[in-house]
C-alpha cells in the first residue's frame, strides 16, 4: 500500500467549476499535511498547509481527518490558471521530510 | 533574494555513467534534501544533508551519494547509471516547516 494515494486523474472541468481532490494516507504517525502545485515541467510549489480545523485561502479549501487519514482540497470556481497537478504532500513526525502522493492533474478549459 | 538553485538544467547520459548534479540553497537555509521526481510520479526522498553530514535516507541504492559544503550547498552523485535514474531532480532547502524546491534538473539516460 502506498504511503499516500490520490485521485488518478486527470480532472477535465470547465471555467468556473468546482472540483475536490481527494488523498489518503496510511502512517498514523503523520503530523503535517500539505497541498503542492505542480505546474508541467517545472518544481512543486506549496499551495497551502492543512490544518485538523480546516482551513480557506479564497477559492481554496483543504480539509484533514485525522481519524480517516484523510485529506482533500476544493476548488471552486476554477479558472483556466488552475490547470495543473496536485500533489499531497505529509511529513511524518521526527521527520524533516516530504512523501507525496503521485499528483492529480487538472484541466480546466474555457 | 535568489530561491533554490539547481545546475545543469538538463543532462544527458549513457548507462554506466556517473553523474553529479549541484544545488546551491535559498540564503539562510542550512538544510537540503534531495528527491527524485520520475515521469508520472510524486517526487520521492533520496536523502538530506544537514551540518554537512547525511542525515536521513530514503529508499535508494548506494549508487546514490552525497554531499554538502560549508556554504550549505549540495551535490547529488549517481554512479553506475541505469535507464530507470532517468527523471527529474529537486532540491529543496528547508526554513521552518516549509521547503522551497529548486527548478530541478532532467537527467536522461540512454
Amino acid at each position: 500500500r502506498k504511503e499516500v494515494e490520490q485521485d488518478p486523474g486527470p480532472f477535465n472541468v470547465p471555467e468556473g467549476a468546482t472540483v475536490a481532490f481527494n488523498c489518503t494516507y496510511s502512517n498514523s504517525a503523520s503530523q503535517s499535511f500539505f497541498w503542492y502545485r505542480q505546474d508541467c515541467r517545472k518544481e512543486p510549489k506549496l499551495l497551502m498547509s492543512v490544518y485538523s480545523s480546516g482551513n480557506e485561502d479564497g477559492r481554496f479549501t483543504a480539509q484533514l481527518n485525522r481519524a480517516s487519514q484523510y485529506i482533500s482540497l476544493l476548488i471552486r470556481d476554477s479558472k483556466l490558471s488552475d490547470s495543473a497537478t496536485y500533489l499531497c504532500v505529509v511529513n511524518i513526525v521526527g521527520y524533516s521530510t516530504l512523501t507525496f502522493g503521485k499528483g492529480t492533474m487538472l484541466l480546466v478549459s474555457p | 533574494d535568489a530561491g533554490v538553485t539547481q545546475s545543469p538544467t538538463h543532462l544527458i547520459k549513457t548507462r554506466g555513467q556517473q553523474v553529479t548534479l549541484r544545488c546551491s540553497p535559498k540564503s539562510g537555509h542550512d538544510t537540503v534534501s534531495w528527491y527524485q521526481q520520475a515521469l508520472g510520479q510524486g517526487p520521492q526522498f533520496i536523502f538530506q544533508y544537514y551540518e554537512e553530514e547525511e542525515r536521513q535516507r530514503g529508499n535508494f541504492p548506494d549508487r546514490f551519494s552525497g554531499h554538502q559544503f560549508p556554504n550549505y550547498s549540495s551535490e547529488l552523485n549517481v554512479n553506475a547509471l541505469l535507464l530507470g535514474d532517468s527523471a527529474l531532480y529537486l532540491c529543496a532547502s528547508r526554513f521552518n516547516d516549509e521547503q522551497f524546491f529548486g527548478p530541478g534538473t532532467r537527467l536522461t539516460v540512454l
